[in-house]
């Protein structure tokens, strides 16, 4: 069935590292694509969409792009920031107003 | 900005108990949610409502009720809460149902049923 696989944390990872987090998604059709970010005791909030095939979604130095190819939609960033310590959740949308959500992947930045 | 306030951030209950989880949103969507968050398994939709007195089923609806009389508001309702339903509940609220629409949470409440 439809479903989000994103890969298992916690990742952690020094300042100014390059931050790549694995998604990849179970679907019929080509739903747009999305990266939600929580941060500590806040509800989840968007960080870059796709809505379409090679489009890149980009926010806050953060980046991915849709591949429809390898059903992907992989989240990376250059330099990683102690301010970026949240838990990351790949989702996509498909028929109208199911999203669904892959299970999280906490990054935890250390000075 | 839109703004999506839960009721409590924290909320202790007996099993057994009906419990009422209230969710508000500022910005005349037309779109609400509810998740349920828990970890190692990501959000899993419990029910949306698309339209005032209007609902649908997610994924895990089995133990839950929802409410939608005004379109500002959702309420989760628990008939009877049992300790597999401690958890983190969160509420959204979404514009329309175009692609690239997103959704907009609450802060989320935290549940325990002793």
């Amino acid at each position: 069935g439809d479903s989000v696989t994103q890969m298992e944390g916690p990742v952690t990872l020094s300042e100014e590292a390059f931050l790549t987090i694995n998604c990849t998604y179970t679907a019929t059709g080509y739903p747009s694509l999305f990266w939600y970010v929580q941060y500590p005791g806040e509800g989840l909030q968007l960080l870059l969409k796709a809505t379409k095939a090679d489009d890149k979604g980009s926010n806050k130095g953060f980046e991915a792009t849709y591949r429809k190819e390898t059903t992907s939609f992989h989240l990376e960033k250059g330099s990683v920031q102690v301010s970026d310590s949240a838990v990351y959740f790949c989702a996509f949308l498909y028929n109208f107003n199911k999203f669904y959500f892959g299970s999280g992947t906490k990054l935890n930045v250390k000075p | 900005d839109v703004k999506v306030t839960q009721s409590s951030r924290y909320l202790v209950k007996r099993t057994g108990e009906k419990v009422f989880l209230e969710c508000v949103q500022d910005m005349d969507h037309e779109n609400m949610f509810w998740y349920r968050q828990d970890p190692g398994l990501g959000l899993r939709l419990i029910y949306f409502s698309y339209d005032v007195k209007m609902k649908e089923k997610g994924d895990i609806p089995e133990g839950y009720s929802v409410s939608r009389e005004k379109k500002e508001r959702f309420s989760l309702i628990l008939e009877s809460a049992s300790t597999n339903q401690t958890s983190m509940y969160l509420c959204a609220s979404r514009l329309g149902q175009a692609t690239n629409e997103k959704l907009f949470f609450g802060s989320g409440t935290q549940l325990s049923v002793l």
